[in-house]
């Protein structure tokens, strides 16, 4: 089957640094997205890998590993703006539908 | 950036009425979107495919007579929840994709439905 693995809730202080990991197990594969949404809003694109390495945007950054099927989304210098729902999605290869893992709840404390 | 909108962002409807939210893009041409559908605290499920000019590709467990999707040109899709009922009440956001090699969804900012 087809599976996207998120950890579910984090918690973390204003200025603190988070790693949301994403493990992936799909047909096919084009590449890893990830998108925010905030409670009642709609999903907000955030970064795109497509190749393994680092992609860096401001003061998030995502990471692509191909061959672990890994990748994750760093947040530096946390906000409390940065409290919402954060989800890994994966491109099929097959037919380039995003394939959604479950979201991770991120809660910044002040 | 691409910008999706969507009409109307909040409905309110009695049971066995039907339901249309149209999905448009203000600023490119996507040949493609998806419409989900999103329950509290839940994932996006995704529910179907449309492709500009041809009939949309439904997920699995989503009834085609139901939800009836129309993407009659390249800025606008239009789903319609037929005879909804109260568990059709959900979060029905759109997505569209611009193509040739554009690989990033743009999401429309959601409908809520609620079906008394």
């Amino acid at each position: 089957g087809q599976s996207l693995e998120q950890p579910s809730e984090v918690t973390a202080v204003e200025g603190a640094i988070v790693q949301i990991n994403c493990t992936y197990q799909t047909s096919g594969f084009y590449g890893l997205s990830w998108y925010q949404q905030h409670d009642g809003g709609a999903p907000t694109f955030l970064s795109y890998n497509a190749l393994d390495g680092l992609e860096e945007t401001g003061r998030f950054s995502s990471f692509l590993s191909r061959s672990d099927s890994y990748g994750y989304l760093l947040l530096q210098e946390l906000q409390m703006k940065d409290s919402a729902s954060y989800f890994c999605a994966v491109k099929d290869g097959n037919n380039r539908k995003l394939i959604w893992g479950l979201g991770t709840s991120l809660a910044v404390n002040p | 950036g691409a910008v999706v909108s969507q009409h109307p962002s909040w409905v309110i409807c009695k049971s066995g009425t039907s339901v249309k939210i149209e999905c448009r893009s203000l600023d490119f041409q996507a040949t493609t979107m998806f419409w989900y559908r999103q329950f509290p605290k839940q994932s996006l499920m995704l529910m179907a495919t449309s492709n500009e000019g041809s009939k949309a590709t439904y997920e699995q467990g989503v009834e085609k007579d139901k939800f009836l999707i129309n993407h009659a040109s390249l800025t606008l899709s239009t789903l319609t929840v037929t005879s909804a009922h109260p568990e059709d009440s959900s979060f029905y956001i759109c997505s569209a994709r611009q193509g040739g090699g554009q690989e990033t969804q743009y999401f429309g900012p959601g409908t809520r439905l609620l079906v008394l």
